[in-house]
């Protein structure tokens, strides 16, 4: 079975420190996309950083890197110098090449305090 | 290049009728999915649309159905609205549904009272 676990519920950081925000996945299969997406109050999906399972190299988009551990099965998202807009839910992904549904995680709120 | 469009943003409907949700997706884009997030239960995938026919369901209610047009565009719809279908209603768009691009709209917040 598919499946994301985000551990943290709630995170707070510091304005220009980095945070941290932890992904796990179980799946057997070898092809695999990981996502993150940044939701705020609004509502909307705003998509952030995508690696895919067969990358060698771990995933970079301006403030936002993947910590991509495929042994371990993690797909952390490390957010640089943290802005107050930078608090919103956050939700990591999953979805494959065979299929093409979302599998998420439950989120974790981030806190960004001045 | 225009995001997806969902519309209407917010509604307030009543147990017992039905409404429809509609979905633009990104000019190009011919995948649609559905989701439904709730507090309780967190995102739930409902269906995906692939260039008009349903490739993929989620295990919902027969309540729930969806379609997609020629131009892309999809509405979802739920009959017989329960208290429960109260959520945030969010469209995916992709070229097809898989690989690194998939954009969400900013979503119908639907509640049911």
């Amino acid at each position: 079975a598919q499946k994301i676990t985000q551990t943290q519920p709630g995170m707070f950081v510091q304005e220009k420190e980095a945070v941290t925000l932890d992904c796990t996945y179980d799946t057997s299969d070898p092809s695999y996309g990981l996502f993150w997406y940044k939701q705020p109050s609004s509502g909307e999906m705003i998509f952030l950083i995508y690696q895919g399972s067969y990358d060698q190299q771990n995933a970079t988009e301006g403030r936002y890197s993947l910590n991509f551990q495929k042994a371990r099965k993690s797909a952390n998202l490390v957010i640089s110098a943290s802005q107050l807009g930078d608090s919103a839910m956050y939700f990591c992904a999953m979805r494959f090449v065979t299929g093409n549904q979302f599998y998420f995680g439950t989120g974790t709120s981030l806190t960004v305090i001045p | 290049k225009a995001g997806v469009t969902q519309t209407p943003r917010y509604l307030i409907k009543t147990r017992g009728q039905q409404v429809t949700l509609s979905c633009s997706p990104i000019s190009g884009h011919r995948s649609v999915s559905w989701y439904q997030q709730t507090p309780g239960q967190g995102l739930q995938f409902l269906f995906e649309y692939f260039s008009e026919t349903q490739r993929n369901k989620g295990n919902f209610p027969g309540r729930f159905s969806g379609r997609q047009f020629s131009n892309s565009r999809s509405e979802m719809n739920v009959s017989t609205l329960e208290l429960g279908d109260s959520a945030l209603y969010l469209c995916a768009s992709s070229p097809d549904g898989v690989g690194t691009e998939a954009f969400f709209g900013q979503g119908t917040r639907l509640t049911v009272v």
